[in-house]
């Protein structure tokens, strides 16, 4: 039972166009949707993260939005270059996690084709 | 820098043969957290830890134990490896819950 479902499993866009990747969760107390960002033979490293009080949040060419009474947020990837060739994952927490885990979505494998 | 590092990046081994992953951050973060990645099913939560000596079990804890003797070291250990267990491994470090995870560079296990 996967609690983060997460689409496409892969895209490929073209250079300088819009990346566009979403995560639905069904746990209501989630209130910490992080995206991680995994180049091959790396760790994930996080890209940028969100909290359920605002709706947009916006960090050079990657924009989170969030939509809480549908329980979906997605990743845009505006000007999409060669370099953003990775894999992304979304991922969720409740406040007081135990552990401060995460729950991952599968992933999405993106190619940005020069 | 900072960083987690974990040993080794590679490792195949057989059947039954225990084994000991290391991993070790340098941030003075309190949690650690190990995970596995296996195709579309993204990361998953093995065990956890949210100080010395303090540890849980995650979403996939079978046929895997921890320990966490010094705040920067929490070696993930498979005390008989299966072939299941064939898989691509991290170990995180976190400051504290609702901040983001510094990940190691992982270990991949082949068991055979």
């Amino acid at each position: 039972q996967q609690q983060v479902k997460q689409s496409p499993q892969s895209l490929i866009v073209q250079k300088g166009g819009i990346s566009i990747i979403n995560c639905a969760y069904e746990n209501t107390a989630f209130d910490y949707f992080p995206w991680y960002q995994q180049f091959p033979g790396k760790g994930p490293a996080l890209l940028i993260a969100i909290r359920p009080d605002v709706s947009e949040k916006k960090e050079g060419r990657f924009t989170i939005s969030f939509n809480k009474s549908a329980k979906q947020f997605s990743l845009h990837i505006m000007d999409s270059q060669p370099g953003d060739s990775a894999t992304y994952f979304c991922a969720a927490s409740p406040p007081q996690a135990a552990g401060n885990k995460l729950t991952f979505g599968g992933g999405t494998r993106v190619l940005v084709k020069p | 820098e900072a960083q987690v590092t974990q040993n080794p990046r590679y490792l195949i081994t057989v059947t039954g043969k225990k084994l000991t992953v290391t991993c070790s951050q340098n941030m003075n973060h309190e949690y650690m957290s190990w995970y596995r990645q296996d195709p579309g099913l993204g990361l998953r939560q093995i065990y956890y830890s949210m100080n010395v000596e303090v540890t849980d079990k995650g979403d996939v804890p079978e046929g895997y134990k921890v320990s966490r003797k010094e705040k920067r070291n929490f070696p993930l250990i498979l005390e008989s490896p299966s072939p299941n267990q064939t898989s691509l491994y991290f170990c995180a470090s976190s400051p504290g819950i609702g901040a983001g995870y510094t990940f190691g560079s992982g270990t991949r296990l082949t068991v055979v």
